[in-house]
């Protein structure tokens, strides 16, 4: 059964570093997601994207992120200046199509940012 | 704006016993309902959800049916196994908004042990 993929699964840097967190979203999904989850808190929605462009982003998403869909597989989160707290799991999520398709999700990558 | 309320874990129930896990939503319009589960170590699968008033969502023995008038989509199990220990989150997909690609919004998450 085709899933979502994340790499790395946990990453550590130092604050102020830049970090690219990687996900390859199903082959033929076309809307991209990702959301993050600070330990003991809710899962909170950053971006989606569809058609190389941004359709939503939250307060959460700043100037430090961006995303970007480098070729036709893969689909990144980039925090320019990683600070405290930005530590959380960071999940990428993509459907098909449709508002009532259900969007499916990777393992994760665990950021630490020290 | 949208949100989503769950009933607050941790909850413990031994092995065999009925688990029920309440969440209540707040949004405009007609929104999809999901419950995603954590395992320990993974990540979020999708266990069921509801894209209309009164459809019931099953799979792997838990249901959960979405009530309008109650605006509830509480999770249930007859009777839960050892397997069935992890976190629970509750979700809604906003029917308004242009574009197909909205975002979920999530409840707090419910963790749930089961003891053999």
């Amino acid at each position: 059964e085709p899933e979502v993929t994340q790499t790395p699964s946990h990453q550590v840097t130092q604050m102020g570093q830049e970090v690219i967190l990687r996900c390859v979203p199903i082959s033929n999904h076309l809307y991209f997601y990702w959301y993050r989850q600070i330990l003991g808190q809710k899962v909170e929605f950053l971006v989606s994207f569809y058609n190389n462009e941004i359709s939503e982003k939250s307060e959460i998403f700043d100037d430090q992120f961006s995303v970007e869909r480098p070729d036709g597989s893969n689909f990144t989160l980039k925090i320019r200046s990683t600070k405290l707290e930005d530590s959380a799991m960071y999940f990428c999520a993509s459907n098909v199509a449709g508002s009532t398709d259900t969007q499916y999700f990777g393992p994760g990558t665990r950021l630490t940012v020290l | 704006g949208d949100s989503v309320t769950q009933m607050e874990g941790p909850v413990t129930l031994s092995e065999e016993a009925c688990l029920t896990i309440n969440c209540t939503y707040t949004a405009t319009g007609y929104p999809s309902l999901f419950w995603y589960v954590q395992y320990p170590g993974e990540g979020l699968q999708l266990l069921l959800k509801a894209t209309k008033a009164d459809d019931k969502g099953s799979n792997k023995g838990f249901e959960a049916t979405y009530r309008k008038e109650t605006t509830s989509f509480h999770l249930e199990k007859g009777s839960v196994q050892v397997s069935d220990s992890a976190v629970y989150f509750c979700a809604l997909k906003s029917s308004r908004g242009a574009g197909n690609n909205r975002k979920l919004i999530w409840g707090l998450g419910t963790s749930l042990a089961v003891n053999p």
